[in-house]
């Protein structure tokens, strides 16, 4: 089955830029989605398509992918982007849907 | 207004079933596809399974075959989960997702329940 890996956690001051990578056997042949769960709450769709964002997610957030990591970029972080994120792919062998292990990014 | 509303908590004994359910608002179940997700205590996503949106079809988590089943029930417009023969790592909060095809025809989830915590204890 496909693996998806994330790191467990990362930090970025506010005003600054974070980046979560999420590694996968060629990924960039795959389209990865972003969720972004706050505590507490349901996971959001964050990003979509690789690159594409839902209606009501701030500019702020891009993605995008190369041949074996994805990665999601929030620019100019705020304490409100506190939150764990995950990155799925759709997989056409074993269980289709597959998520990463979630990154924790902390606003210092 | 476009939303899933799950069922209240539920404290169920090891060896026993459990039955969530998902109602969802603002469209119909005919034409969006239902997946369960799951997450334990301090855990990260764990898709259960999947029903088709046009004819019933499942398709459920290898380690989970056997012991899940997903339904759903077109006049109210509600999606079924049951899981049977509990054990105490079932513990966790279950969501279901309502399933979108991305461009390329893979599969993300745009609308998700708010969640429903399932705790296995003797």
């Amino acid at each position: 089955s496909y693996v998806l890996t994330q790191p467990p956690s990362v930090s970025v001051a506010p005003g600054q830029t974070a980046r979560i990578t999420c590694g996968g056997h060629n990924i960039g042949s795959k389209r990865v989605h972003w969720y972004q769960q706050k505590p507490g709450q349901a996971p959001v769709l964050v990003v979509y398509d690789d690159s594409d964002r839902p209606s009501g997610i701030p500019e702020r957030f891009s993605a995008s992918t190369s041949a074996n990591t994805a990665t999601l970029t929030i620019n100019r972080v705020e304490a409100g982007d506190e939150a764990d994120y995950y990155c799925q792919v759709w997989d056409s062998d074993g269980d289709p849907w597959v998520f990463g292990g979630g990154t924790n990014l902390t606003v210092l | 207004q476009v939303q899933l509303v799950q069922s209240g908590a539920e404290v169920k004994k090891p060896g026993a079933s459990v039955k969530v359910s998902c109602k969802a608002s603002g469209y119909t179940l005919t034409n969006y596809g239902t997946s369960w997700v799951r997450q334990a205590p301090g855990q990260g996503l764990e898709w259960m399974g999947w029903i088709s949106a046009f004819n019933d079809n499942t398709n459920y988590a290898r380690k989970l075959q056997g012991r899940v089943s997903m339904t759903k029930d077109t006049s109210t417009n509600i999606a079924h989960m049951e899981l049977r023969s509990l054990r105490s790592d079932d513990t966790a909060i279950y969501y279901c997702a309502r399933g979108r095809r991305g461009s390329s025809g893979d599969w993300y989830f745009d609308l998700w329940g708010r969640g429903t915590l399932v705790t296995v204890s003797s």
